[in-house]
């Protein structure tokens, strides 16, 4: 699977929209770009993946670039409990060797008043 | 609809003993894994397990640790003799197919004393 690059923290005021950026520039066609995060000793949650095109849910919107190899995760309006470790994670797929997720270090998110 | 099910959520051993933590996966799931987060650092994977089969346990250390998931019944994650760098949260995760998101319980806080 790729390696992904992200920033180790940001702050985010409540209320304002959150974009947490990820870098996987070696990503190949078959990689999926996945999310999750995780709020203090809770297990990790899923949030949204994406291949190509963009992608929305209840959680989230997830934008990746053309050439792939970057996307951002917006959370529209940020909240308290959103603050949380959150990971971007390139699966492949297909492989018939399950949805074995890498987990890097992260982005720490703090969403402040 | 229950999430994924662990037990127990702390669990205290001694050195030398064994520590047995449990996971019931999401109704309908037939997909497990298993990870193990250390103090201070990310969640590292373990091994991926569907039922009665192991399919990889490249994750798994190669001594004292051991997982099954049998045909009725919680995955178990078994560790023989534990000793203090076992301490860690474990976290099982289930999937409904082979390459499906992942979903992850509350995590199993082992303490060795």
């Amino acid at each position: 699977d790729a390696k992904t690059t992200q920033p180790t923290s940001m702050d985010c005021a409540e209320g304002r929209a959150a974009n947490l950026p990820c870098n996987h520039s070696t990503i190949s066609g078959n990689e999926y770009v996945y999310w999750y995060r995780q709020i203090h000793s809770q297990g990790p949650q899923y949030i949204i993946h994406g291949l190509k095109n963009n992608e929305t849910n209840e959680m989230a919107s997830l934008i990746i670039t053309e050439d792939r190899k970057s996307s951002t995760l917006i959370l529209p309006h940020a909240t308290l409990r959103d603050t949380a470790v959150y990971y971007c994670i390139a699966v492949g797929t297909l492989t018939g060797g399950g949805n074995k997720l890498t987990f890097g270090t992260g982005t720490q998110l703090k969403v402040e008043l | 609809n229950a999430g994924v099910m662990q037990n127990p959520r702390h669990l205290v051993r001694r050195r030398g003993q064994e520590a047995r933590l449990r996971c019931s996966p999401m109704k309908g799931h037939s997909h497990v894994y298993w990870y193990r987060q250390l103090p201070e650092e990310g969640l590292k994977f373990m091994v991926y397990l569907q039922k009665e089969n192991i399919i990889d346990e490249s994750g798994m250390p190669k001594e004292r640790f051991s997982a099954e998931f049998p045909k009725e019944g919680p995955s178990i994650l078994r560790i023989q003799q534990v000793v203090r760098g076992d301490s860690a949260a474990y976290f099982c995760a289930s999937s409904l197919g082979t390459d499906e998101k992942l979903f992850f319980g509350s995590g199993t806080q082992l303490s060795v004393l």
